[in-house]
């Protein structure tokens, strides 16, 4: 199984839709969450941190579920310019502190 | 003003070859990282330095040496080139070692012919 796994999409959505991503990991004991995104030939950036509670930032909705093991982002009232890789990342604190990245959910935002 | 520069940002070589890339951060971070990105796109992290001394090595073959003169610098060495390191290259940095806020330059794509 793999450390960090999603469903690599593509997700073709019309402008103003809500769109959802999870993601999956597979150790119990990683204790922080991150949704990085990332434009096509460019550096990923951090979108947002995941916490327990969820949380959210204008638009974006990050949710964890630490019994389940999986991550959740939703995009709503979508733009053209979400149209990106969002990737799913996971602190592996046993291992040194490494973050793991997921291979990312490619997300299209059509007129 | 680039919090985190790579220079080159395309490298062409031959297998064989010995190549060097450059990473500097302006943003007074302890920590850097080199991450590789492969055709299929997985993000995988190479080394983490804090402070100039090496944290994390993950299993990558001893042609790749990471050397950090100072803590804003972290250059990355491959000696002998081959296909398989055919790639992108990001530099990264956090604040401290672990966070998960790192931020990446621009990334070096590498291509091996």
């Amino acid at each position: 199984r793999k450390e960090v796994e999603q469903d690599p999409g593509p997700f073709n959505v019309p402008e103003g839709a809500t769109v959802a991503f999870n993601c999956t990991y597979s150790n119990s004991a990683s204790q922080s969450f991150f949704w990085y995104r990332q434009d096509c030939r460019k550096e990923p950036k951090l979108l947002m941190s995941v916490y327990s509670s969820g949380n959210e930032d204008g638009r974006f909705t990050a949710q964890l579920n630490r019994a389940s093991q999986y991550i959740s982002l939703l995009i709503r009232d979508s733009k053209l310019s979400d149209s990106a890789t969002y990737l799913c990342v996971v602190n592996m604190a046993e291992y040194g502190n490494k973050l793991v990245f997921g291979a990312g959910t490619i997300l299209r935002v059509k007129s | 003003d680039t919090a985190v520069s790579q220079t080159p940002k395309y490298l062409v070589t031959q297998m064989g070859n010995d190549k060097s890339i450059k990473c500097e951060q302006n943003l007074g971070h302890d920590t850097m990282y080199w991450y590789k990105q492969d055709s299929k796109k997985f993000l995988k992290i190479m080394f983490s330095y804090n402070n100039k001394e090496l944290i994390i090595n993950e299993t990558v073959p001893n042609r790749f040496s990471p050397k950090s003169p100072d803590k804003a610098h972290l250059n990355l060495h491959i000696n002998s080139l081959e296909l398989g390191d055919s790639a992108v290259y990001f530099c990264a940095s956090s604040l401290h070692h672990g966070l998960g806020e790192q931020y990446f330059g621009p990334g070096t794509r590498l291509t091996v012919t």
